[in-house]
């Protein structure tokens, strides 16, 4: 079945660094990912999207990478900051019209 | 804009009960879509809707029921209570498919079965 992972369940990264999430999937072949933000006792926010003929997306201080042959995509904050702390999300999708979440990964951004 | 408004916040059922949980966009989004998040289980996903008149079950559907009978709401019913529906119940809507463009979330309803 189609599997997809997020590494650890939380990542500790100090203030000012580059904070880099990582999400793996199996058995599958997406066409594209998402990634969210979500902080407690909200819903999730939509932050990238990144197509399986997409190398790496960027938008400001955030970076997707899509690598189909490590069937694997990173997330990167660059110049992380206390409010960057949150649990991000890595969704999947295929052809048809809904996609999986993973658990997610909860990120501390320390001053 | 409002985006996605979900109703009630919070609710506390009774096991057998039921309840109808409130979705509502104003973006004129044809996908519509309804997840559960349990503690540590991420989401997932419970029915979804393509457009008015159109529902689809997703990966956990039983105990749940769907209407789509205009492009704004998406009402999730609950029939018959379990203590396993307890759970953080979220609506999203996009657009188009999923690999157009993100979800918008509404803030959750937090429903608890006892």
């Amino acid at each position: 079945s189609q599997k997809i992972e997020q590494n650890s369940e939380a990542l500790n990264i100090q203030e000012g660094k580059t904070a880099t999430l990582t999400c793996n999937y199996t058995n599958y072949s997406p066409a594209y990912l998402q990634w969210y933000r979500q902080d407690p006792g909200r819903g999730p926010v939509f932050l990238l999207l990144i197509r399986e003929n997409e190398k790496e997306k960027r938008k400001e201080r955030l970076k997707v990478t899509f690598d189909t042959t490590l069937k694997q995509s990173l997330f990167h904050i660059t110049a992380s900051q206390p409010a960057d702390s949150a649990t991000y999300l890595c969704a999947h999708g295929g052809r048809d019209d809904k996609i999986i979440f993973g658990k997610g990964t909860r990120l501390h951004i320390l001053p | 804009n409002a985006g996605v408004t979900q109703t009630p916040k919070f609710r506390i059922l009774k096991i057998g009960q039921s309840m109808t949980l409130q979705c509502a966009q104003d973006m004129n989004h044809n996908y519509m879509y309804w997840y559960r998040q349990d503690p540590g289980m991420g989401l997932k996903l419970i029915y979804y809707s393509v457009g008015a008149g159109i529902t689809d079950k997703g990966e956990v559907p039983n105990g749940y029921n769907v209407s789509r009978s205009t492009t704004e709401d998406f009402p999730l019913r609950l029939e018959l209570a379990a203590p396993s529906q307890t759970s953080v119940y979220f609506c999203a809507s996009s657009y188009g498919r999923p690999d157009w463009d993100g979800y918008t979330f509404g803030s959750g309803t937090r429903l608890t079965v006892v």
